[in-house]
């Protein structure tokens, strides 16, 4: 069974970065994974996605040269980097794994809170 | 840009059906999946491509198309159905972008 353990909350200064992890476990590392942002009480924001083999990567046009996506085939661990952040980045960030019957299975979720 | 527009929210009582549209120009071409969402969890695959249920999911979820529209309806609504219901699609660019729909919140009275 496929599960999706993602790194834990994060509380980072106004400029700054995070990286946010998601290990895949239960099967292989091949199929796409999604990272899918949102923030207190809004809706559901597609952010990116890897094909982890080999390595091919898409990013939602408003996050284009703010955030790298990249993925560890040794470990089965994809990562999340959020550059530059600003408190609009506060938000629950969930992985995904995605097949052509969609997200069907996701992260825990990963809490990012902007503060200074 | 591609949107996806759904109505904010539903009120439906227990036993009665809910139906809840998704529209957008993309849809045409594009297929339609739909997610539930609870309180404080991550969300859960209903529907994938416009009609098909993943097995775990119960027969009274359904999902149709028609055009640039899409429905994904809830027969004889229970409270534990009380949710946010989110459908998504990709764009027709070539990198196929997700989108997701603004949500809606569906009530059980």
């Amino acid at each position: 069974q496929v599960q999706l353990v993602q790194s834990g909350a994060e509380v980072k200064k106004p400029g700054s970065w995070v990286r946010v992890s998601c290990r895949v476990s239960g099967g292989p590392f091949s199929e796409t994974v999604s990272w899918v942002r949102q923030a207190p009480g809004q809706g559901l924001e597609w952010v990116g996605r890897i094909i982890p083999i080999p390595g091919i990567t898409n990013y939602a046009q408003k996050f284009q040269g703010r955030v790298t996506i990249s993925a560890d085939t040794a470990t089965g661990t994809a990562y999340l980097d959020v550059a530059s952040l600003t408190s609009d980045d506060t938000a629950m960030y969930f992985c995904a794994r995605d097949n052509p019957t969609g997200s069907y299975v996701w992260g825990q979720g990963t809490l990012v809170t902007v503060s200074s | 840009s591609y949107e996806l527009t759904q109505p904010p929210s539903l009120s439906v009582s227990p036993g009665q059906t809910a139906r809840i549209s998704c529209s957008g120009d993309v849809l045409s071409n594009r297929y339609a999946y739909w997610y539930q969402q609870r309180p404080g969890q991550a969300p859960v695959l209903l529907i994938y491509k416009d009609t098909l249920r993943p097995s775990g999911i119960p027969g009274r979820f359904s999902g149709s198309n028609s055009g640039t529209t899409v429905t994904l309806t809830i027969a004889e609504v229970q409270a534990d159905d009380e949710a946010d219901y989110y459908c998504q699609s990709v764009d027709n660019s070539l990198s196929y972008a997700v989108v997701f729909g603004g949500g809606t919140t569906l009530t059980v009275l």
